[in-house]
């Protein structure tokens, strides 16, 4: 079955860290960018972080810049996000996403597939 | 930074509806631009891409149109199941992207 499953959110006080996991299946897991999108309770889609099929191109979102890192492992199948000094703002669902570029020319990309997400709570 | 910004923020409209949702860049963004849908509890819905290509699988009656700095999303005639939260995304740039803040499709 085709999916992204992530892991590792849960309730962490500011300042500290956490990092997020996202197990992909399905499909073959080093052809496609990655990214993390996140929504906060009642709010809309926030992009947070991109990176490439082989970790050769990495973008962030102003807001976590310096404080999140995005990383994968194409033998596990798996995209990071290690989140430090994290703040009450960053309370929100993570969700993993796969980008395709579309066919046949390739020049447009968009997210095809999300993964159910992973809820962090930053609060003291 | 590219800003995108949808109107309305929420709409109200009847089964059998034609509704249009418009979503501006603050510059030219060509035809880098998607249409998702979201229900509540669900992950987000890729409806158009590319401004105008409609994902396999997503009902005719959703269209998108524009280019450059203004785009809509259209819904020919509004199906019950077609209440939700419409979302456009530019990307405009390989490894960076930005939403529109939503626009809420409510029963009227």
């Amino acid at each position: 079955e085709v999916q992204l499953v992530e892991s590792g959110g849960g309730l962490v006080q500011p300042g500290r860290s956490l990092r997020l996991s996202c197990a992909a299946s399905g499909f073959t897991f080093d052809d496609y960018a990655m990214h993390w999108v996140r929504q906060a309770p009642g709010k809309g889609l926030e992009w947070v972080s991109g990176i490439s099929w082989n970790s050769g191109s990495i973008g962030y979102a102003d807001s976590v810049k310096g404080r999140f890192t995005i990383s994968r492992d194409n033998a596990k199948n798996s995209l990071y996000l290690q989140m430090n000094s994290l703040r009450a703002e960053d309370t929100a669902l993570y969700y993993c996403a796969k980008s395709r570029r579309s066919p046949p020319t390739e020049i447009y990309w968009y997210f095809d597939l999300w993964g159910r997400g992973t809820l962090v709570t930053v609060s003291s | 930074d590219i800003q995108m910004t949808q109107s309305p923020s929420s709409l109200s409209a009847s089964v059998g509806d034609r509704v249009t949702i418009t979503c501006r860049a603050s510059q030219s963004i060509s035809s880098y631009l998607n249409w998702y849908q979201q229900k509540p509890g669900k992950a987000p819905k890729l409806l158009i891409y590319a401004a105008s290509s409609l994902q396999s699988g997503v009902p005719s009656r959703f269209s998108g149109s524009g280019s450059g700095t203004d785009f809509t999303l259209t819904i020919s005639s509004l199906q019950p199941e077609d209440f939700a939260t419409y979302y456009c995304q530019q990307s405009y740039s390989t490894l960076s992207s930005t939403f529109g803040q939503g626009t809420k499709l409510e029963i009227k």
